[in-house]
């Protein structure tokens, strides 16, 4: 069925980057915005960025920006998040999720990645 | 950043019964030129990702029960469930996308059964 389908968790030390990707299945992947968002442990959902996958550009929130870069490879159909100098705050669920309309509204979402920073 | 605050954290309510959730923007999300509320709500179930609920603040996404609905405009917004079922247990969100470059959500509402 369509799904992004997200890889698995990750445990790093402070100060090291982490990638999660995101796989497409069943549908155009180039034709939707692709966006990222996090949820830390007791917080609310977080939005990181976005990533044309046809065109390949990108727009970050200005908290993230210079530390986080989105990617994708469209042979493949995934999309890429990469986030460096990792702290201790940045533990988190890593959500991808698509863009239907390109409006800013999410109809499907990969099932999220753990990402542990911890010495 | 616009903030998004919901009301209550969580709330309990029996099958049946009618579960409202608010939220509310710290300014208008109701663009000038379309006079669309740029808000949506959410779904999350335990385990599972988010499910679109409601977009453009009242339109039902395909394949959501009709229980559901969404009003509201400017910065008061409400997602109603008109009869409770068992499945809708889960965690309740909302969402503005009217400020590009920098979406909000809501901390989320998680409904129970009572």
């Amino acid at each position: 069925q369509v799904q992004l389908v997200q890889s698995g968790a990750e445990v790093k030390m402070p100060g090291a980057s982490v990638k999660v990707s995101c796989k497409a299945s069943r549908y155009t992947f180039t034709t939707y915005h692709v966006n990222w968002m996090r949820r830390a442990p007791g917080q609310g959902l977080e939005w990181m960025g976005w990533m044309n996958p046809f065109t390949g550009d990108t727009g970050y929130a200005q908290k993230f920006q210079g530390r986080v870069t989105m990617t994708r490879n469209t042979s493949i159909a995934t999309a890429y998040m990469e986030l460096s100098s990792l702290r201790s705050d940045d533990t988190a669920v890593y959500f991808c999720a698509r863009d239907y309309d390109n409006n800013g509204y999410f109809d499907l979402w990969g099932r999220g990645t753990l990402v542990t920073v911890s010495s | 950043d616009i903030v998004m605050t919901q009301s209550p954290d969580s709330l309990a309510v029996s099958l049946g019964e009618r579960a409202t959730i608010r939220c509310k923007s710290s300014q208008s999300v109701l663009h000038s030129s379309n006079n669309k509320n740029y808000l949506a709500w959410y779904q999350q179930r335990a385990g599972q990702p988010p499910n679109l609920l409601i977009y453009w603040a009242s339109t039902r996404e395909s394949g959501v029960p009709d229980r559901f609905s969404g009003s509201g405009s400017g910065t008061d917004f409400t997602l109603t469930i008109s009869s409770l079922q068992a499945e809708d247990v889960a965690l309740y969100f909302c969402q503005q996308y009217y400020t590009p470059l920098s979406y909000t959500f809501g901390q989320g509402t998680k409904l129970e059964i009572k």
